[in-house]
């Protein structure tokens, strides 16, 4: 069974330009989570959709949105990009809303300059 | 507010043992999960404890007492493959969500 994809790996774009990330869960999970990571800061709660609604959101400005398709893909849109939005985006699938084990994509690293 | 803490970084040596700690403060609690991350990799799921008690499992245990709001990682036998971040996240009740600490570093020494 392949893991969660994450698309692109790497990205580089410069301030106030914005960004799309994508995200395939394991086949069969509904659930998909977004978190950003940065050094010395822990995972940050972004986002968590479950059957194409969104059920949680974390502490982010309204730059920072998502959507999840019929198909569980999950896409994630930040908008006027700042340079503290470097950072390791990480996209994690589970069964159920409530399933206890995510597995993790290997995360999309965003370079903003 | 919802506060986890795990120290930054630690250092062990190969074949010995090592316990990594986390405590917490968060307005709810459902479960509480470790999770390994080596350096450039997502996150690998460990263990998760609802109840109070030692879950053993193989070289690494995990401990919960929701009463003192602490949590313990327990890796034995240290194998060099077991340098990497230990990251600590409380469930909480109310939507699931999962709260993060900061991750420990840890280093294995020969």
């Amino acid at each position: 069974k392949a893991g969660v994809t994450q698309t692109p790996r790497y990205l580089i774009k410069t301030r106030g330009q914005q960004v799309t990330l994508s995200c395939s869960p394991i086949s069969g999970h509904r659930s998909v989570s977004w978190y950003q990571q940065t050094p010395g800061q822990g995972l940050q709660f972004l986002f968590e959709y479950f059957s194409e609604t969104q059920r949680n959101k974390g502490n982010f400005p309204g730059r920072f949105s998502g959507r999840q398709f019929s198909n569980s893909r999950s896409e994630m849109n930040v908008s006027t990009l700042e340079l503290g939005d470097s950072a390791l985006y990480l996209c994690a699938s589970s069964l159920e809303r409530d399933s206890y084990e995510q597995y993790f994509g290997p995360g999309t690293r965003l370079t903003v300059t | 507010g919802q506060n986890i803490d795990q120290p930054t970084e630690m250092t062990a040596t190969e074949g010995a043992i090592v316990q990594i700690n986390c405590t917490y403060q968060t307005s709810g609690f459902n479960g509480l999960f470790w999770y390994q991350q080596h350096a450039g990799e997502a996150p690998t799921f460990l263990s998760y404890n609802v109840l109070d008690g030692l879950e053993e499992k193989g070289r690494f245990s995990s401990f919960l007492s929701r009463s003192k709001g602490y949590s313990y990682l327990l890796l034995k036998e240290l194998q060099m493959k077991d340098s990497a971040s230990y990251l600590c996240a409380v469930e909480q009740d109310s939507n699931y969500q999962l709260i993060w600490g900061a991750g420990t570093k840890l280093i294995i020494k020969p």
